[in-house]
């Protein structure tokens, strides 16, 4: 069973240029979930999504961010307009099921650089 | 979300045991208490989690008090290859009584196994 994929691992991005980062979840996992990683930061919650829905996006910044999960293909996150702040690793996880005991398995994340 | 200590950093010989605590005061009687490690340019990985007894899987064990307060993950004999982050994580329902797997990540202890 393949674990989450992301991709592209490495992206570069000039200022005012839009980033798309995908996330494939584990085979059969419905839950997805991206966290940032700011250089020297710990890892921080951004969005909860089902297929289709967006469950919690408490933590998300409030302008030029989305994501979406259809119910065919991979995750999205896109970040619009993009500056130098929004450098960082994004992580994306998958769980099976939503319960205070289950797993979420981690991709090896998308580093994100604007120049 | 129960609000956790740990010490900043950790070292440890290789072959030896390492004892990682986690203070979680907070934590409330529904959390289960989560380990996550992050190695070296990688995305989380989940260690073990455990609620009210002792836990032990193939990667390490769990210790939890008794009344909950602090619990700690045992790595029986450290290897290079254990030098991460580790991130203690309560975790359970949230205040509306819909349970779903946000982490909230804290700074968690950086070891280091020496060789």
């Amino acid at each position: 069973n393949a674990g989450v994929m992301q991709n592209p691992r490495h992206l570069v991005r000039r200022r005012g240029q839009e980033a798309r980062l995908r996330c494939s979840p584990m085979k059969g996992h419905s839950h997805v979930y991206w966290y940032r990683q700011l250089p020297e930061e710990g890892l921080k919650f951004m969005v909860y999504l089902q297929k289709e829905n967006i469950i919690d996006e408490s933590g998300m910044p409030k302008e030029r961010f989305s994501a979406e999960f259809p119910k065919e293909g991979p995750s999205i996150l896109r970040i619009q307009q993009v500056v130098r702040g929004d450098s960082a690793a994004y992580f994306c996880a998958s769980s099976l099921l939503i319960t205070n005991t289950d797993t979420q398995y981690f991709g090896p994340g998308t580093r994100l650089t604007v120049l | 979300d129960a609000k956790t200590t740990q010490p900043n950093s950790m070292e440890s010989n290789e072959e030896e045991p390492v004892h990682l605590p986690c203070n979680h005061s907070t934590i409330s009687g529904t959390d289960y208490i989560h380990w996550y490690r992050q190695l070296p340019s990688q995305g989380p990985e989940y260690v073990i989690h455990g609620l009210t007894s002792n836990v032990n899987n193939r990667m390490a064990s769990l210790a939890i008090a008794e009344d909950r307060k602090s619990s700690t993950l045992i790595l029986h004999r450290a290897t290079l290859r254990d030098a991460a982050v580790y991130y203690c994580i309560p975790g359970g329902l949230n205040a509306g009584g819909t349970s779903y797997g946000k982490l909230t990540f804290g700074q968690g202890t950086i070891l280091t196994v020496h060789p």
